[in-house]
């Protein structure tokens, strides 16, 4: 597609619930990553998948996020037994192998509500 | 690790005045440094980034940032707003031997005023 596309675009789950956050990157690009936007902050690096494999998962807060990108293109953000503070945007970005160099695209987000 | 420090969290200035929006970082090793921005109910955009060479940088819409080593700085800066460049701001950092992975800053929220 023409852009880093991520569904839905809004969430509201009750607290305990299970969710999945979609993200479709721009076509051929080798790296994605999700970070995840509070009120008033800046983007949280979460995780940073090279092809089908996380190269990079330090991010993620506890065992309850999970994320899989399982024929390298598609991701799925999984949260288990959501909380109240798990409430912000999570924004899905894609590049070129190296994508520093090149700069990340990035979708519009999910912004996901606990209640 | 690295890190970013945005001193300001809003900047408020002037139509047609210039504008500078500083930017710290903290790392052991080379780094490359990048200006991203937010446009209201829009998502980032790249504005501008330092991976080597020159140390004054330019990016998109007239924006500007100089790398400084010895100060580990790299402020954003314009010669003149307009109100077209309000919008959230964010510095980040990535390290030069490490993976790709950027770390953005809290972000400064530049409010032009009539």
């Amino acid at each position: 597609g023409a852009g880093v596309s991520q569904t839905p675009s809004n969430k509201v789950t009750e607290k305990g619930k299970y969710v999945e956050l979609r993200c479709d990157p721009i076509s051929g690009h080798t790296a994605l990553y999700w970070y995840r936007q509070s009120l008033g902050q800046g983007p949280e690096f979460l995780i940073y998948f090279q092809g089908t494999g996380a190269a990079d998962d330090s991010g993620l807060p506890n065992d309850r996020f999970f994320a899989v990108r399982p024929e390298g293109s598609v991701s799925t953000l999984k949260i288990q037994r959501t909380e109240r503070g798990d409430s912000a945007v999570y924004l899905c970005a894609s590049s070129w192998t190296g994508g520093r160099v090149y700069g990340y695209t990035f979708g519009s987000g999910t912004r996901l509500t606990v209640v | 690790a690295q890190s970013v420090t945005q001193l300001d969290s809003q900047v408020p200035v002037f139509e047609e005045a210039p504008v500078e929006l500083r930017c710290n970082y903290s790392s052991s090793v080379s780094v490359y440094l990048f200006w991203y921005v937010q446009y209201p109910n829009q998502g980032l955009q790249l504005l501008l980034k330092y991976l080597s060479g020159s140390t004054l940088v330019k990016g998109i819409n007239g924006f500007e940032a100089e790398f400084n080593k010895s100060q580990t700085s790299f402020h954003l800066r314009k010669p003149s707003v307009h109100i077209s460049d309000t919008a959230e701001y964010f510095c980040a950092v990535s390290e030069g031997d490490r993976d790709d992975k950027i770390i953005f800053g809290k972000g400064t929220r530049l409010h032009i005023l009539p």
